[in-house]
């Protein structure tokens, strides 16, 4: 089970401009997780979603914002970008059956503000 | 508030030899701890969890409440374990919101 999918791979944005990151993941996997991974860190928890509702935040402002879909997509958006938001983001899937917190990780998007 | 440190950024051994990844956190309630792992040009995956007590890869880890760590160890190293490690800690046993992650440590293991 390790069909999450996020696009694109690649983005280049300019400082305050938004940006839309989208995540597919299973059927069955109704939780949704985002992180940003700075060049040379751990990835960070931004928040989660859990049958498209806000099920946990990390210390990130509000202009990072989410949206998760019944179709087992998601998006993470990032409004008034800045250049310290230049990293890596991932989203990580859960599914409703096995272990708790098993996550399934996408690619991730890498995204660099100029 | 949830940590984790992994005081190591780079580790080398030589293949065969033992191998220990450190990983020391802090959290005041009862914490879920994994390790994943991210091969070459692979995707971040999950390598183990200290609530399953196994052993993947060779690879295990204790959680050790007293010393609030969780060091990844692996008696004979191989070369296809290189790869960059991340300790996570999860303070809830259920939906898993707040996932914390350490900064990695860089595994090399030299022929």
């Amino acid at each position: 089970e390790t069909g999450v999918t996020q696009s694109p791979t690649h983005l280049i944005k300019t400082r305050g401009q938004q940006v839309t990151l989208r995540c597919s993941s299973q059927s069955g996997h109704n939780t949704v997780s985002w992180y940003q991974q700075a060049l040379g860190q751990g990835p960070q928890f931004i928040f989660q979603y859990y049958r498209e509702e806000e099920n946990g935040r990390g210390n990130f402002p509000p202009r990072f914002s989410g949206l998760q879909f019944p179709n087992y997509s998601s998006e993470l958006n990032v409004n008034a970008l800045e250049l310290d938001d230049s990293a890596l983001y991932l989203c990580a899937s859960t599914p409703d059956r096995g272990f708790y917190n098993e996550q399934f990780f996408g690619p991730g998007t890498r995204l660099t503000v100029l | 508030a949830q940590r984790v440190t992994q005081p190591e950024k780079l580790l080398s051994v030589f293949k065969g030899a033992p191998v220990e990844l450190k990983c020391n956190y802090s959290y005041s309630g009862s914490p879920e701890l994994f390790w994943y792992v991210q091969y070459s040009r692979q995707r971040l995956q999950l390598l183990l969890r200290h609530i399953s007590r196994e052993s993947i890869k060779g690879f295990t880890a204790d959680l050790n409440k007293g010393e609030t760590s969780f060091h990844l160890k692996k008696p004979f190293a191989q070369e296809e374990d290189s790869a960059m490690y991340y300790c996570a800690l999860s303070g809830y046993h259920y939906n898993n919101n707040d996932m914390r992650f350490g900064a990695g440590t860089r595994l090399t293991v030299k022929p």
